[in-house]
């Protein structure tokens, strides 16, 4: 079965601007979940979505926001963009809440904020 | 709150010796533990779990809740082994759950 699906791959974006990342996860997992991964930071959990929710969210600012769709399609918000925003955002799926240890990574989505 | 330490940024091993990926964790709770590995140009998959106790690719960790450590081994190590390691951990807290991921250690065995 296909796996999870980011879309754009790559993106470039100056300050101030906004961006929205959209996933797809496995078909028939409904948990998704999002991080950013940097090289100094390693991977910082953003939020985790079930069944159209926000379950839990991390530690980031508020321009950084989700939703979930009754599909578990996913997308992640980024308003008023700056320089340290640029990182590899990764989305996960996961079957249930039980097995939400076990995730299924995207490829990613580079953004690039210059 | 609950964390994960990988203390080694990159560890280098010749072909043929045996490989210890050191991982610490901080959590209140019953942990769920996870190893991920993502070698190069591919997508950041999972590699293991501790609950099954199986051992993957010649890999096993052993959950030490005394030491609170879920080191990753492996007696031979392989070329095709260089790859990033993730260590993580599942918690629940409160009705919340998440996974937290060590900032990861650079497996790079030299032939």
């Amino acid at each position: 079965k296909a796996g999870v699906t980011q879309t754009p791959r790559y993106l470039i974006k100056t300050r101030g601007q906004q961006v929205t990342l959209s996933c797809s996860p496995i078909s028939g997992h409904r948990s998704v979940s999002w991080y950013q991964q940097t090289p100094g930071q390693g991977l910082q959990f953003l939020f985790e979505y079930f069944s159209e929710t926000q379950r839990n969210k991390g530690n980031f600012p508020g321009r950084f926001s989700g939703r979930q769709f009754s599909n578990s399609r996913s997308e992640m918000n980024v308003s008023t963009l700056e320089l340290g925003d640029s990182a590899l955002y990764l989305c996960a799926s996961s079957r249930n809440r039980d097995a939400a240890g076990e995730l299924f990574f995207g490829e990613g989505s580079r953004l690039t904020v210059l | 709150a609950q964390r994960v330490t990988q203390p080694e940024k990159l560890l280098s091993v010749f072909k043929g010796a045996p490989v210890e990926l050191k991982c610490n964790y901080s959590y209140s709770g019953s942990p769920e533990l996870f190893w991920y590995v993502q070698y190069s140009r591919q997508r950041l998959q999972l590699l293991l779990r501790h609950i099954s106790r199986e051992s993957i690719k010649g890999f096993t960790a052993d959950l030490n809740k005394g030491e609170t450590s879920f080191h990753l081994k492996k007696p031979f190590a392989q070329e095709e082994d260089s790859a990033m390691y993730y260590c993580a951990l599942h918690g629940r807290t409160g009705g919340y759950q998440k996974v937290t991921f060590g900032t990861g250690t650079k497996l790079q065995v030299i032939p």
